[in-house]
Formats: C-alpha cells, sequence, structure tokens
C-alpha cells in the first residue's frame, strides 16, 4: 500500500456543486495532515490544517478519520477558481520530524 | 514581504556540468525542504533541513547535495546533472513549533532541462 494515495480525478463538476476529495495514509502513527492547493505548475499554497476534530474555513471542510487513516476535504458550492489540483500531505513522523509525504493530487474542474 | 525566492526560474543546461539552485527565505524559518515535481509521480521529497547544518535526506535524494550554512538560505546542488534530472524543482520552508512542520510556504519554482 502506498503511503499517501489520492484519487487523481479529474472531478469535473457544475458551479455550485459539493464535491469531496478523500487521501488514505498508510501510517498509522501519523500526526500531522493538510490539505494544499495547486494551480498549474506553480507552487502549492496551504488551503488548510486538519485537526482530529475536523475544521471548517468558508465553503471548505476537513476531516480527519483514524480509525480508517484518510482525511477528507468538502468543497461546497463550487465556484470556478476552485479549479485546481488538491494536494494532500501527511507528516508520518508527526510535527517533529520533517520527512512530509505528498500525495499525487486530485485535479478538479469546476464547470460553468 | 515574506517570502521564499528561488532563482533562477528557468534553467536549461548540459548533462555534466555543475549547476547551483538557490533558495532564501526571510520568515527566519528553521525547517527548510527541496521536492521535484514530475507528471504522474506528485511531489518528492528531496532533502531537508531542521535548523542550520542539519539535514536529512527525502525519498528521492540521489544526485543531489544540500548545505545550510545560514538560515536563511539552502542551496540545492546537482554535482554532474543528468537527463532525469529535468524536473519542475520546489523549494519550502516552515516553522517548527508543536505540529507547525508542514504549514509549508513555497517558492515559485525552477523549470530545470538537462540536456
Amino acid at each position: 500500500r502506498k503511503e499517501v494515495e489520492q484519487d487523481p480525478g479529474p472531478f469535473n463538476v457544475p458551479e455550485g456543486a459539493t464535491v469531496a476529495f478523500n487521501c488514505t495514509y498508510s501510517n498509522s502513527a501519523s500526526q500531522s495532515f493538510f490539505w494544499y492547493r495547486q494551480d498549474c505548475r506553480k507552487e502549492p499554497k496551504l488551503l488548510m490544517s486538519v485537526y482530529s476534530s475536523g475544521n471548517e474555513d468558508g465553503r471548505f471542510t476537513a476531516q480527519l478519520n483514524r480509525a480508517s487513516q484518510y482525511i477528507s476535504l468538502l468543497i461546497r458550492d463550487s465556484k470556478l477558481s476552485d479549479s485546481a489540483t488538491y494536494l494532500c500531505v501527511v507528516n508520518p513522523s508527526g510535527g517533529s520530524q520533517g520527512n512530509l509525504i505528498f500525495g499525487k493530487g486530485t485535479k478538479l474542474s469546476v464547470k460553468p | 514581504e515574506a517570502q521564499v525566492t528561488q532563482n533562477p526560474r528557468y534553467l536549461i543546461t548540459v548533462t555534466g556540468k555543475k549547476l547551483t539552485v538557490t533558495c532564501s527565505q526571510n520568515m527566519n524559518h528553521e525547517y527548510m525542504s527541496w521536492y521535484r515535481q514530475d507528471p504522474g509521480l506528485g511531489l518528492r521529497q528531496i532533502y531537508y533541513s531542521m535548523n542550520v547544518e542539519v539535514t536529512d535526506k527525502g525519498d528521492v535524494p540521489e544526485g543531489y547535495k544540500v548545505s545550510r550554512k545560514e538560515k536563511r538560505n539552502f542551496p540545492l546542488i546537482l554535482e554532474s546533472p543528468s537527463p532525469n534530472q529535468t524536473s519542475l524543482y520546489f523549494c519550502a520552508s516552515s516553522l517548527i513549533t508543536g505540529k507547525a512542520v508542514g504549514k509549508l510556504f513555497f517558492g515559485s519554482g525552477t523549470q530545470l532541462s538537462v540536456l
């Protein structure tokens, strides 16, 4: 099983739709989880950290399921500007170690 | 302005000609890291540094060197570049406080082509 796995997509959705991505991780001791957004060949930018209790930022909600070893990202009321690749990032050793593992990304395309 | 600066933005070179990609951050971050991004393979970590004079291998360190003599700079060195090192490279930095590693600030990237 690969360390961090994401469905590559693409997810093609209409404006206003709700879309959800999952990311599975193999190391049960992983402590830190993040979602990044990357536009084509640009630098990734932090979208959200993922906490055990879940967290929400406007239209975006992130959840962590430790029992099933996955994190999720929910986007409500999709906008054209949400079109991007969403990267899941896991620190398998916790915050004090630097070996971060990136998923290959899930591509989202929001259509008018 | 808080930022991570990489140079050059684009670089074309030939096999075997040593090159250095510079990375500098002005946020006093302890953690710095280099990644390469290839189609279908995603972002892969090359090397990282938890502080000055402390560096560790990531997942794909072969063919690369790094140094961390100052907190702000973390250059990536290719002693003898080969065509399979043609890639898009990103430098990133982060504070280390509790679980802060992972809230990365990225440079704009360096597209390297080795002929």
